[in-house]
């Protein structure tokens, strides 16, 4: 059982190269979350999809793109990378039915901009 | 705005002692009600959730949770901690009927003495 799957789990990037986080779940989830975690600040919601071919933005979506071109997979794309950027970052999906409700999460990308 | 608030950055308890983390949030409706808790370099994990009815809430691993309106709170509890249960604890809310607006309290990390 996979569940979600991050990867690279770590990176580093220099200011202005870009750069795509790859997630995928195996569950057959609708929704699918990427989240950013600071030191001390909780997570932070920043684009989700609840379905194939729909995105919508979250909190902190600004210098952040996503795609969701297939039920498995939401890839989020840094393009012109900043050190504000730095963080660890969160896939996460979940299904569709409310009572059910629950938040799988992959192991996380710890992301470094130099 | 609606926020959600963990007082308590960081607490220490004895093995065997008993647990309460804070949470309290400000919605205009009440919220559902989410705890989730994250390991060291690992993802977040679903401890409990409250819908609605009974306001005292079984999770897993001997958590428990009570809902109380009037104090706008949802404070996690455990009778016995264990050394394993040592992690950051994230309290998170989200109004009815959006999927995609989720929010997390900063955080209670949760040292366990020998």
């Amino acid at each position: 059982n996979a569940g979600v799957t991050q990867t690279p789990k770590f990176r580093i990037l220099k200011i202005g190269q870009s750069m795509t986080l790859q997630c995928t779940q195996d569950m057959n989830h609708n929704y699918m979350y990427w989240y950013r975690q600071d030191p001390g600040m909780g997570l932070k919601l920043i684009y989700y999809s609840v379905g194939a071919g729909i995105t919508d933005k979250g909190e902190v979506p600004n210098g952040y793109n996503v795609s969701r071109s297939t039920t498995e997979d939401f890839p989020l794309r840094l393009e012109l990378a900043a050190p504000s950027q730095t963080s660890v970052y969160f896939c996460a999906s979940s299904t569709v039915e409310e009572w059910d409700e629950k938040l799988f999460f992959g192991s996380g990308t710890q992301l470094s901009v130099l | 705005a609606q926020s959600v608030t963990q007082p308590d950055i960081h607490i220490t308890v004895s093995e065997g002692a008993s647990l309460e983390l804070r949470c309290n949030y400000s919605y205009g409706a009440t919220p559902y009600l989410f705890w989730y808790v994250q390991s060291p370099g690992q993802g977040l994990q679903l401890l409990l959730k409250y819908f609605s009815g009974d306001t005292l809430v079984q999770g897993i691993k001997g958590f428990e949770a009570e809902f109380k309106r009037s104090q706008s709170s949802f404070n996690l509890r455990k009778p016995s901690v264990h050394w394993s249960d040592a992690a950051e604890y994230f309290c998170a809310a989200r109004g009815g009927g959006s999927q995609g607006n989720l929010i997390f309290g900063k955080g209670t990390k949760l040292s366990v003495k020998p």
